[in-house]
């Protein structure tokens, strides 16, 4: 089977960092998405990850270690535009994903 | 411009009835998917298809039905058998061996 655990909930202030964690356990992996969905939306891509390290687009950077199954989202000078809900999503063959339980980012001014 | 568009955004629908939600993409994506998500949860994977005329179920196909006869179309229909019907219905496309899925607005199906 496939599951994926990422936090609930988080709440940050504006313009600081936040972290949002993904673990994973799966048959097949050829990489971690990121998503953000806004409420009522559809959900939008942020990035993806196949390799270990970094990956950096602007204010978002997503990190993942396939050693440890683990990936993080990390959001730098939060705006309250990033109030929404992030999912992270295991790719496995044939470009299906499996999608985790969504974290529901709360910014604050 | 290129997208994938989904209707009705919000349909009504008294139990027992069979209805179709339709998904048409204009990307020329060969991989079509339909998700479902409930309140404060993920998205499930319901039925995908990775070229006209052949779909996949996926995790939860039970009472749900699809077709591929085009390669821009790929509708859902919920049948009577689904015992719990009302959720958010996404469909999304993919190009072959692509990393990324491009969502639809979504249909917000209520049973009553």
């Amino acid at each position: 089977g496939q599951s994926l655990e990422q936090p609930s909930e988080v709440t940050a202030v504006e313009g600081a960092i936040v972290q949002i964690n993904c673990t994973y356990q799966t048959s097949g992996f050829y990489g971690l998405s990121w998503y953000q969905q806004h409420d009522g939306g559809a959900p939008t891509f942020l990035s993806y990850n196949a390799l270990d390290g970094l990956e950096e687009t602007g204010r978002f950077s997503s990190f993942l270690s396939r050693s440890d199954s683990y990936g993080y989202l990390l959001l730098q000078e939060l705006q309250m535009k990033d109030s929404a809900s992030y999912f992270c999503a295991v790719n496995n063959a044939g470009n299906m994903l499996t999608f985790g339980g969504g974290t529901r980012l709360m910014v604050k001014p | 411009d290129g997208g994938i568009t989904q209707s009705p955004k919000y349909l009504f629908r008294k139990e027992g009835q069979n209805v179709t939600l339709s998904c048409e993409q204009n990307l020329n994506h060969d991989a079509m998917y339909w998700y479902r998500q409930d309140p404060g949860q993920g998205l499930r994977l319901i039925y995908y298809s990775q070229i006209v005329n052949d779909f996949q179920k996926g995790d939860i196909a039970e009472g749900y039905s699809v077709s591929r006869e085009k390669k821009e179309s790929f509708p859902l229909t919920v049948t009577s058998a689904q015992k719990n019907p009302t959720a958010f219905y996404l469909c999304a496309s993919s190009i072959e061996g692509g990393d990324t899925q491009y969502f639809g607005p979504g249909t917000r199906l209520t049973v009553l």
